[in-house]
C-alpha cells in the first residue's frame, strides 16, 4: 500500500513551453500533497502544499504563477511549469500524506519524481 | 529555529560496518522524526520514523536512537550491505503545519 505515482518520469522541452507533471496516491486517498524541487546532490526544497479543493500554500521565493498547482480530487494533484526556462529544469518529486487506506497520517508518501530538463 | 542539522556529508564503510548518520534539531515543536533513503534518479522511501516520547525505535537494520533532551537523533544500519549505498535524508515535521524539514542527506557507500 501507499504507492505514489508520477506522470511523466522524464520529460524534455523548450525553453518557453509548459509542462504539466501528474502525481496520483494510488490506493489512497490524500487530502493533503505536496510538492518538492531537488537539484543534482542537494536536499529536496518545498516548494507547496496542496489541500484537495483549496488553493496550495507557497513557500517563500517560490512564483505562484510560474509553478500553477491544482489538487482536483483526493487522488490526483498537478504541478504546471509555466514558461519554462533552462533554470527551471531540476528533479520535481511530489508526496502525499497518508490517513487513509491503512496509510499514516504522520507519513509522507513519496512519488519516484519527474526529470524536467529545459532546452 | 526550523533547520535540520545532519552530518556527516559522506560516509564510506565496508560490508558488515555499522554506519552512523546524525542530526540535531532546535524546534521543540517538531513532534515527528522520519527518515528516508533515496537512491539516485529516484523519490525518497521511508525507512523508518521516530516521534519524542520514545528514545530508541528498531525495525530490521535499521536503528533511530532520539536524544531530546540534547535535540539529536541517528539512524545506525547494522550489517551493512552494499545495497544500502544511497542517500538518507532525515527529517522532522512541523506539527502545526504537518510539513517536513529536511537535513542536507549524507551520501552513504558501502564497500564489497
Amino acid at each position: 500500500g501507499a504507492v505514489v505515482s508520477q506522470h511523466p518520469s522524464r520529460v524534455i522541452c523548450k525553453s518557453g513551453t509548459s509542462v504539466k507533471i501528474e502525481c496520483r496516491s494510488l490506493d489512497f486517498q490524500a487530502t493533503t500533497m505536496f510538492w518538492y524541487r531537488q537539484f543534482p546532490k542537494q536536499s529536496l526544497m518545498l516548494m507547496a502544499t496542496s489541500n484537495e479543493g483549496s488553493k496550495a500554500t507557497y513557500e517563500q521565493g517560490v512564483e505562484k504563477d510560474k509553478f500553477l498547482i491544482n489538487h482536483a480530487s483526493l487522488t490526483l494533484s498537478t504541478l504546471t511549469v509555466t514558461s519554462a526556462h533552462p533554470e527551471d529544469s531540476s528533479f520535481y518529486i511530489c508526496s502525499a500524506r497518508g490517513g487513509q487506506g491503512g496509510t499514516s497520517t504522520d507519513t509522507q508518501y513519496f512519488g519516484p519524481g519527474t526529470r524536467l530538463t529545459v532546452l | 529555529q526550523q533547520q535540520v542539522k545532519q552530518s556527516p556529508q559522506s560516509l564510506i564503510v565496508q560490508k558488515g560496518g555499522i554506519p552512523i548518520i546524525n542530526c540535531a534539531y532546535e524546534n521543540t515543536a517538531f513532534d515527528y522524526f522520519p527518515w528516508y533513503q533515496q537512491f539516485p534518479g529516484k523519490g525518497p522511501a521511508l525507512l523508518i520514523a521516530i516521534r519524542p516520547d520514545v528514545s530508541e525505535k528498531k525495525e530490521g537494520r535499521f536503528t533511530i536512537s532520539f536524544n531530546k533532551s540534547a535535540k539529536q537523533f541517528s539512524l545506525h544500519i547494522m550489517d551493512s550491505q552494499p545495497g544500502d549505498s544511497a542517500t538518507y535524508f532525515c527529517a522532522a515535521r512541523s506539527g502545526g503545519y504537518n510539513k517536513l524539514i529536511f537535513g542536507a542527506g549524507t551520501r552513504l557507500a558501502v564497500h564489497p
